[in-house]
């Protein structure tokens, strides 16, 4: 089983900063790997697929890098509405897995 | 528009069984794959099944294996999950979500759906 582990697991942060969260696979999953966003009594939201594709809609404020073992969500000057909870997940092979979550919190 | 909406959640007893639903609208259903994440009170995300677009194919995580069952009838539309066996555990709220390929990302979720079990 791929494990995705994540860090940090909280973070609380000043609009307009930069926000980095990592997720670090056991394994090479080359790049199948996406980050999700759930804010507060929502479902999830597709926010980056493959690594780093765009997806429509979402703010390009958002942006997803690595293959391989290690991946990085970036926030570029954090919104106050980008307050939630992201989660990395790896569709490499079966057991499908997700990280563990990184809670985002505005100051 | 796309819609996802869930039916079936509720309280159950250990040992029970639930069907969960979920009626899908805005999009060719039958086009794609579907998958069922959940997430326990407090707690992250957990893949649980993926079933292909006719039916012929399924996965599911080793916990659920054997008490679980994901179905679907494109003809109305609709994602089932039949939930046997229930444990304490299972207690979660479980999204129906949707999957253009077997392995691609989870493009667009339902609101979700509470299962608790709990004598």
């Amino acid at each position: 089983e791929i494990v995705l582990t994540q860090s940090p697991d909280f973070q609380s942060v000043t609009p307009k900063e930069k926000v980095t969260i990592t997720c670090r696979a056991n394994q090479s999953i080359g790049s199948s790997l996406h980050w999700y966003q759930q804010k507060p009594d929502q479902s999830p939201m597709l926010l980056i697929k493959y690594a780093s594709q765009s997806i429509s809609g979402v703010p390009s404020r958002f942006t997803g890098s690595g293959s391989g073992t290690d991946f990085t969500l970036t926030i570029n000057s954090l919104e106050a509405e980008d307050a939630a909870a992201y989660y990395c997940h790896q569709s490499s092979s079966f057991p499908l897995t997700f990280g563990g979550g990184t809670k985002v919190e505005i100051k | 528009e796309v819609q996802l909406v869930h039916s079936g959640g509720g309280l159950v007893q250990p040992g029970g069984s639930l069907r969960l639903s979920c009626a899908a609208s805005g999009f060719t259903f039958s086009a794609y794959w579907m998958t069922w994440v959940r997430q326990a009170p407090g707690k992250g995300l957990e893949w649980v099944a993926n079933i292909k677009q006719d039916g012929s194919e399924k996965y599911y995580v080793d916990s659920v294996k054997g008490r679980f069952t994901i179905s679907r009838d494109n003809a109305n539309n609709s994602l089932y999950l039949q939930m046997n066996s229930l444990r304490a555990e299972d207690t979660a709220v479980y999204y129906c979500a949707r999957v253009w390929w077997l392995q691609d990302p989870f493009d667009f979720w339902g609101q979700g759906t509470l299962v608790t079990v709990s004598s």
